[in-house]
């Protein structure tokens, strides 16, 4: 069946640190990725989307590229800020009409200022 | 435009005790999803509605949960009766149907439900 693998946390970081949470996926046929975040106190939101090999989403400063020669989607952004801080969920949706979503267990990051 | 609201945000029962958690939609959001998410855990599907009509309740535990959408709008998710195991933060989403489903749900705050 369909999982998301993501890197393991807690990530802290300091303010305008790089970051790289990375993420591994096992779906049939060609899935669609996504990253989801979730802000202290807020439900889940889409950060960003990817849904064919080779697309990049990006969205806030963040980036990620579907891979599909290594089933990966990692999640990266050049310089963090405090306000980044929260669990990014790596995510797939399956091809076809299967609505869907597996998740990852998620990556808290902590940014210190 | 509104987003999605659930109710209550935090529960705390007596285990064996019943609970249910209510959920409205965006406005024309015709599919609507139940996770569940333990601590630690990634959310994982309990069940999908498209209208009124549960399309996959296939990891939904019938044996104490049960779920509704009688109009196709509202939902509600119950547990009867409700185990220490069953502590855990209930999630609810929709996004809209067919074409227009691009894969992206709109998630409501959550209810967390605490047994003990």
């Amino acid at each position: 069946g369909d999982s998301v693998t993501q890197m393991e946390g807690p990530v802290t970081l300091s303010e305008e640190a790089f970051l790289t949470i990375n993420c591994t996926y096992t779906a049939t046929g060609y899935p669609s990725l996504f990253w989801y975040v979730q802000y202290p106190g807020e439900g889940l939101q889409l950060l960003l989307k990817a849904t064919k090999a080779d697309d990049k989403g990006s969205n806030k400063g963040f980036e990620a590229t579907y891979r599909k020669e290594t089933t990966s989607f990692h999640l990266e952004k050049g310089s963090v800020q405090v306000s980044d801080s929260a669990v990014y969920f790596c995510a797939l949706r399956s091809g076809g009409s299967n609505y869907k979503l597996t998740f990852g267990k998620g990556t808290l990051l902590t940014v210190n200022p | 435009e509104a987003g999605v609201v659930q109710s209550p945000r935090y529960k705390i029962i007596e285990k064996k005790q019943p609970v249910a958690f209510w959920c409205n939609p965006i406005s024309g959001h015709n599919t609507l999803y139940w996770y569940l998410q333990n601590l630690g855990q990634g959310p994982e599907l309990l069940i999908r509605y498209e209208n009124e009509e549960a399309v996959d309740d296939s990891q939904l535990p019938k044996d104490r949960f049960s779920a509704e959408r009688l109009k196709g709008v509202d939902s509600t998710l119950k547990i009867q009766p409700a185990e220490l195991g069953d502590s855990a933060v209930y999630l609810c989403a929709s996004s809209p149907s067919g074409t227009a489903n691009t894969g992206e749900l709109f998630f409501g705050e959550g209810s967390r439900l605490t047994v003990l």
